[in-house]
C-alpha cells in the first residue's frame, strides 16, 4: 500500500540558507501534519492542514512556513536557517473526512535537515 | 511542564521480562489516547489505541485512568524486537494533533 512520501531524504544547507521539504499524504487522506524531531526528542508538532486550509499552528518559527496544495501535497518552506533547525522533520497523513480523527497518523520516513 | 509526561527511560531489561511504562498528561480535555512506537532513526507508528476500559493486544495491555489523568503500557514476555522508544501520544480533540510525551526507551536484552 502507497505510504507517506517525503523528499528529500537528507539535506544539508548552509546558515541563513532555505530550505524545501515536500509531503505527498496516502491518497485519499486529507490532512497532513508537520513534526519537527531534535536529537534525543519527541517529536514536536510545527502545522497541520485540512482540506487544504491550516487547521492547527503549533511551535512554528515565523521562518517558516507551509501550505497544501490542490493535490493535497504539502510543502515546509524554511528560511533564514539556523543551526538550531538540523532535526527530523516527519509529514504525517490522516483522513478526518468523516469528522473523526482516529488518531491513527501515518508517518512518512522523515527529512533529516542538517544545517552547517 | 510538558502536556504528556513519561517515564524517564532506558529501560534495559532481559528476554521475558514484564516492563510497565507510565505518562501522564495534563489537560483534562483530552480526548483520546494511544501508544505508538518508534524505532531508532524511523517514523513513529502507532502501536495501540488506550480505552477507559483497557485494552489487550497480545502481549501488550493499555490502560487510561482519566480521573487520575494517567496512561500505561505493559508489556509481557519482552522480545529482543520490542527494543524501540515508546511514545505515549494524547489527541487533544477531534480533528486535532496529536501531542507526544518524550518518549520511554526499552532495550531488551537477550
Amino acid at each position: 500500500a502507497a505510504g507517506v512520501i517525503q523528499s528529500p531524504r537528507h539535506l544539508i544547507k548552509e546558515k541563513r540558507e532555505t530550505a524545501t521539504l515536500k509531503c505527498y499524504p496516502i491518497p485519499r487522506h486529507d490532512t497532513v501534519y508537520w513534526y519537527q524531531q531534535g536529537p534525543g526528542q519527541d517529536p514536536q508538532f510545527l502545522i497541520s492542514f485540512y482540506e487544504k486550509m491550516q487547521s492547527d499552528k503549533g511551535s512554528i518559527p515565523d521562518r517558516f512556513s507551509a501550505q497544501q496544495f490542490s493535490d493535497y501535497h504539502s510543502e515546509l518552506n524554511m528560511s533564514s536557517l539556523e543551526l538550531g533547525d538540523s532535526a527530523l522533520y516527519f509529514c504525517a497523513s490522516s483522513f478526518a473526512g468523516t469528522g473523526r480523527n482516529t488518531g491513527e497518523l501515518f508517518f512518512g520516513e522523515g527529512s533529516r535537515l542538517t544545517v552547517l | 511542564r510538558k502536556e504528556v509526561e513519561q517515564d524517564p527511560g532506558p529501560f534495559n531489561v532481559p528476554e521475558g521480562a514484564t516492563v510497565a511504562f507510565n505518562c501522564t498528561y495534563s489537560n483534562s480535555a483530552s480526548q483520546s489516547f494511544f501508544w505508538y512506537r518508534q524505532d531508532c532513526r524511523k517514523e513513529p507508528k502507532l502501536l495501540m489505541s488506550v480505552y477507559s476500559s483497557g485494552n489487550e493486544d497480545g502481549r501488550f495491555t493499555a490502560q487510561l485512568n482519566r480521573a487520575s489523568q494517567y496512561i500505561s503500557l505493559l508489556i509481557r514476555d519482552s522480545k529482543l524486537s520490542d527494543s524501540a522508544t515508546y511514545l505515549c501520544v494524547v489527541l487533544k480533540n477531534q480533528g486535532g494533533k496529536l501531542i507526544f510525551g518524550q518518549g520511554t526507551e526499552l532495550s531488551v536484552k537477550p
